[in-house]
C-alpha cells in the first residue's frame, strides 16, 4: 500500500518552460489537493478536488492548472515556469473534503 | 490574514524538557488536525480533535480543543531527538467551505 505518490521528485527547470507533476492515490480516496511549502509560509493550497470531475481554486493558483483524471490522480501543471514558482511541492488526498490529510512526499522544484 | 496562528514559530530545547505549542484563530472551527513533518518529507497526520474540550494523548503527546473550538495546544511530555519536527495545525475553513488552510507551524528541535 503506497498511500500517496508523487512523481518527480526533483526537477530543474529554465524560465519559461512547462512541466507537469504527478500525483496518484490508492486509498480510494475522494479529495485531491495540492500546495506548495515554503520558509516561514506554511503549505498554501494552490488547487484542490472534492471529488473526481470537479476543481476548484485555492489560495494561490495563478500560474497553474490541474487535472483531475480519474479518482486515482491528480496532476499540477506549469505552463510557463517562473523564479517565484521555485517551491516545494505537496500532494495529499482525503476521503472526505477538508478531512485528514495524506501527503506525499514532495516535488522539489528550481525554476532559474 | 492568517486563520490560524501557532506560536512559538520555534522552539529549541534539550532532551528530557517539557513543552506546549498553540494553535489560535478568531473563528470557530468544526475540527483541527496536527501533523508533524519531518525535514525532507511530507507531512504526517498525528491527531484530529473535533469537540469543544476535547483532550487527546498519543504517547507523550497531548492534545487539547478549546471549549469554544477556537484554538488548540499541543503538549509533549519529556521531549526526545525523536519528536524534532514542524508541527502544523490545519482545519476546514468553515462558513460552508471544506477548504482547508494551514498554520505556519512551530519548528521544533529537542537536543540531546
Amino acid at each position: 500500500n503506497a498511500g500517496v505518490t508523487q512523481t518527480p521528485k526533483f526537477q530543474v527547470l529554465k524560465t519559461g518552460q512547462s512541466m507537469t507533476l504527478q500525483c496518484a492515490q490508492d486509498m480510494n480516496h475522494n479529495s485531491m489537493y495540492w500546495y506548495r511549502q515554503d520558509p516561514g509560509m506554511g503549505l498554501r493550497l494552490i488547487y484542490y478536488s472534492a471529488s473526481e470531475g470537479t476543481t476548484d481554486k485555492g489560495e494561490v493558483p495563478n500560474g497553474y492548472n490541474v487535472s483531475r483524471l480519474n479518482k486515482r490522480e491528480f496532476s499540477l501543471r506549469l505552463e510557463s515556469a517562473a523564479p517565484s514558482q521555485t517551491s516545494v511541492y505537496f500532494c495529499a488526498s482525503s476521503d472526505l473534503a477538508g478531512g485528514e490529510q495524506y501527503f506525499g512526499p514532495g516535488t522539489r522544484l528550481t525554476v532559474t | 490574514t492568517q486563520l490560524l496562528e501557532q506560536s512559538p514559530q520555534f522552539l529549541s530545547i534539550q532532551e528530557g524538557e517539557n513543552l506546549t505549542v498553540y494553535c489560535n484563530s478568531s473563528s470557530v472551527f468544526s475540527s483541527l488536525q496536527w501533523y508533524r513533518q519531518e525535514p525532507g518529507e511530507g507531512p504526517v497526520l498525528l491527531v484530529t480533535v473535533v469537540t469543544g474540550g476535547e483532550v487527546k494523548k498519543l504517547k507523550r503527546l497531548t492534545f487539547q480543543f478549546g471549549d469554544a473550538r477556537k484554538d488548540s495546544s499541543l503538549h509533549i511530555t519529556a521531549a526526545q531527538p525523536g519528536d524534532t519536527g514542524l508541527y502544523l495545525c490545519a482545519g476546514p475553513r468553515g462558513g460552508g467551505s471544506y477548504i482547508p488552510t494551514f498554520g505556519r507551524g512551530t519548528s521544533l528541535i529537542v537536543h540531546p
